[in-house]
C-alpha cells in the first residue's frame, strides 16, 4: 500500500494549462480504470473532480480533464483560474477492497 | 442534500482509545459503502478503512489493521471508527466519505465530511 507518486508542486499563469502526473504500479493505476482526482483548498474537505480516469461529475468545469497511460494517470487543467489554486490528490482502487492516494500536488496560479 | 458530519475527535494519550462518529443525512445511508480517510497535519490523504453497505465486510489499511475497527448503525445513519492503541502517527484529521461503485466502474468518493481532528500526545 505505497502512496502513488505525484509532483510536490506545479505552477502556471492564468489562462495557461498544467498537467499533474500520478504514478502507480501494476497493482493499482495500471490494473484498474478506477482513478479519481480530488481538489482540496486549505482547511476544507476534498472535492471530487474526476472519476473513472476521465469522467467529470456534474458541476465540474470542462477545463478539468483526466487520462491514463500504463501506470501513470494525469490531470490536466486548462485555462487556469485563480480559484484553481489548491492541493490535488489522485486516488486509485488497488484491489482486494483497498484504495491508495497520491502524496498530493500543490498547484500555484502565478 | 447529502451531509456527513464527523465528531468525537480530541486529544488522547498514546496507547489510549477514541471512537469517532459520522452522522449521515440526505441519502439512503444503508445503500452505500462508507470509508474513513485521514490527513496528518501538512500531509496528504491516506485511506484508512471501508465498510460495506450492510456492515458485513470491513477492510483496513496495513497501518491501522488490528488497532482500528470500522462499524455502522444503519438504523441511526451513523458510521463509526473505534481507534485503539493510538500512536503519535495516528494524529490527523479524519474524514468520512461515501463510496460510489457500479457495475462498470466507480470506486470513488463523491461526498466528504469536514473532518474531525485527532491528536495523540502525552
Amino acid at each position: 500500500q505505497s502512496a502513488l507518486t505525484q509532483p510536490r508542486s506545479v505552477s502556471g499563469s492564468p489562462g495557461q494549462s498544467v498537467t499533474i502526473s500520478c504514478t502507480g504500479t501494476s497493482s493499482d493505476v495500471a490494473n484498474y480504470n478506477y482513478v479519481s482526482w480530488y481538489q482540496q483548498h486549505p482547511g476544507k474537505a476534498p472535492k471530487l473532480m474526476i472519476y473513472d480516469v476521465s469522467k467529470r461529475p456534474s458541476g465540474v468545469p470542462d477545463r478539468f480533464s483526466g487520462s491514463k497511460s500504463g501506470n501513470t494517470a494525469s490531470l490536466t487543467i486548462s485555462g487556469l483560474q485563480a480559484e484553481d489554486e489548491a492541493d490535488y490528490y489522485c486516488c486509485s482502487y488497488a484491489g482486494s477492497n483497498t484504495w491508495v492516494f497520491g502524496g498530493g500536488t500543490k498547484l500555484t496560479v502565478l | 442534500q447529502v451531509q456527513l458530519v464527523e465528531s468525537g475527535g480530541g486529544v488522547v494519550q498514546p496507547g489510549r482509545s477514541l471512537r469517532l462518529s459520522c452522522a449521515a443525512s440526505g441519502f439512503t445511508f444503508s445503500s452505500y459503502a462508507m470509508h474513513w480517510v485521514r490527513q496528518a497535519p501538512g500531509e496528504g490523504l491516506e485511506w484508512v478503512a471501508v465498510i460495506s453497505y450492510d456492515g458485513s465486510k470491513e477492510f483496513y489499511a496495513d497501518s491501522v489493521r488490528g488497532r482500528f475497527a470500522i462499524s455502522r448503525d444503519n438504523s441511526k445513519n451513523t458510521l463509526y471508527l473505534q481507534m485503539n492503541s493510538l500512536r503519535a502517527e495516528d494524529t490527523a484529521v479524519y474524514f468520512c466519505t461515501r463510496e460510489i461503485t457500479y457495475r462498470s466502474g466507480g470506486y470513488y468518493f463523491d461526498y466528504w465530511g469536514q473532518g474531525t481532528l485527532v491528536t495523540v500526545s502525552s
